[in-house]
């Protein structure tokens, strides 16, 4: 079957970093992506990663391991803007989603 | 570049009433694919065109929900008749390529909601 897990709630302090870290068991792998969603809008892609290793893209890095089938998403130097739902998924021949990840970031 | 737009913002209709939502993809994005996200719950896959094709429709709850894109361009999905439990944000998203990264971009959604 097809799972993918993410903690539902997370909170930080602006200016820190914080992990958001997803786990997936999916009968088929062609990478794994996050999206950012602030709430009524549009999901926007952060990341993808299809081989193992870590990929960095300014404040926002997502490390994969597939023999753990493990990712999370580092989110450094919090802003008061990175208050938002972070979506893991997994494409097989088409995107599954995990429920989601609502980060609040704190003054 | 205009990016994918979805129409209505939000839709209240009865139970056994029809809903039409409609998806303008970016343009040249052959692939255009529909998800559904009902409360408290993952986004989840309705289905995907290859311009006027279905590719995978595997997701589609059932005969109740018709999804079209005539020309290749825009796409519709019509619910008819409603039920309560088809409430949710249904997102469109298009992308350019089917291999390698395949980016799928979004809209912002269409909010149904069935009393």
């Amino acid at each position: 079957g097809q799972n993918i897990d993410q903690p539902t709630e997370m909170t930080a302090t602006e200016g820190a970093i914080v992990q958001i870290n997803c786990t997936y068991q999916t009968s088929g792998f062609n990478g794994l992506f996050w999206y950012q969603q602030h709430a009524g809008e549009a999901p926007t892609f952060l990341s993808y990663n299809v081989l193992d290793g870590l990929e960095e893209k300014g404040r926002f890095s997502s490390f994969l391991s597939r023999s753990k089938g493990y990712s999370y998403l580092l989110l450094k130097e919090l802003q008061m803007k990175d208050s938002a739902s972070y979506l893991c998924a997994v494409r097989e021949d088409k995107l599954i989603f995990g429920a989601g990840t609502r980060l609040a970031v704190h003054p | 570049e205009a990016g994918v737009t979805q129409f209505p913002s939000h839709s209240v209709i009865e139970k056994g009433q029809t809903v039409t939502l409609r998806c303008d993809p970016i343009s040249g994005h052959d692939n255009l694919y529909w998800y559904r996200r009902v409360m408290g719950k993952e986004i989840k896959f309705l289905l995907h065109f290859v311009k006027e094709s279905k590719q995978d429709e595997s997701g589609m709850p059932n005969n109740r929900f018709l999804a079209e894109r005539t020309g290749g361009t825009y796409s519709t999905l019509k619910v008819q008749p409603a039920e309560l439990e088809d409430s949710g944000v249904y997102f469109c998203a298009s992308s350019q390529e089917e291999a390698g990264a395949n980016v799928l971009t979004f809209g912002a959604g269409s909010r149904l909601t069935v009393l």
